[in-house]
């Protein structure tokens, strides 16, 4: 079956960077996207952006352009998300999400907590 | 900087209708957004209903259904069960870029 496992909770200092991973399984890796969304304490989901198979180039949320970097390693079926420069308002939760070409979400990570905290 | 508006909160009796709306502060919401709607609860992680206006996966009540209305997407429950109080959010895409509204907190009561 589709799954997406997300790595452990991470407790960061203001000012470090934070990589998340996304390990797929269950399916044909390379014919989906994987979305990042997070989710602040008590506040709606945001768009992050989005790691293509076939393009190492990712579509970073203008927000977060310079700041996130998304990789993919296709030995291991891993998506990774790592925020830099973290300030206490990037304390969230970090999700990934499956999109097959053309608008279909379906599947999503259990989410990756991250907290900002001196 | 683009909106998506959504109703911020909606109560609905149980076994009655709601229609949650996403709007678009571009203009007319069509297909070509690519409208998803996510159900989320308390302490889970969302989980897509519908996507590209009105499909539906395997694990979507038929009670949820998908629309177009009025120049919005919407997202309709006719028969509301208690199970489906929760948090609804939207999902539109705007040329190699998506923004999600900010949410319907729904109440069955």
């Amino acid at each position: 079956q589709v799954q997406l496992v997300q790595s452990g909770a991470e407790m960061k200092k203001p000012g470090a960077s934070v990589k998340v991973s996304c390990e797929a399984s269950g399916y044909t890796f390379t014919n989906y996207y994987v979305h990042w969304v997070r989710q602040a304490p008590g506040q709606g989901l945001e768009w992050m952006g989005l790691s293509r198979p076939s393009s190492p180039i990712p579509n970073i949320a203008q927000k977060f352009q310079g700041r996130v970097t998304m990789t993919r390693d296709t030995s291991t079926s891993t998506i990774y998300m790592e925020l830099s420069s973290l300030r206490s308002e990037d304390t969230a939760v970090y999700y990934c999400a499956r999109e097959y070409f053309g608008g279909n979400f379906d599947y999503w990570g259990q989410g990756t907590l991250v907290t900002v905290s001196s | 900087q683009t909106v998506v508006t959504q109703e911020p909160s909606l109560t609905v009796s149980p076994g009655g209708t709601v229609t949650l709306t996403c709007a678009s502060s571009t203009g007319a919401v069509t297909s070509a957004y690519y409208p998803n709607w996510f159900q989320q609860k308390p302490g889970q992680a969302p989980r897509t209903l519908i996507y590209t206006t009105s499909n539906k996966h395997s694990w979507t009540p038929a009670r949820f259904s998908g629309s177009l209305l009025g120049g919005k997407a919407a997202l309709t429950l006719s028969g509301v069960q208690p199970e489906d109080e929760a948090d609804y959010y939207c999902l539109l895409y705007y040329g190699g870029a998506w923004v999600f509204g900010g949410g319907t907190k729904l109440t069955v009561l």
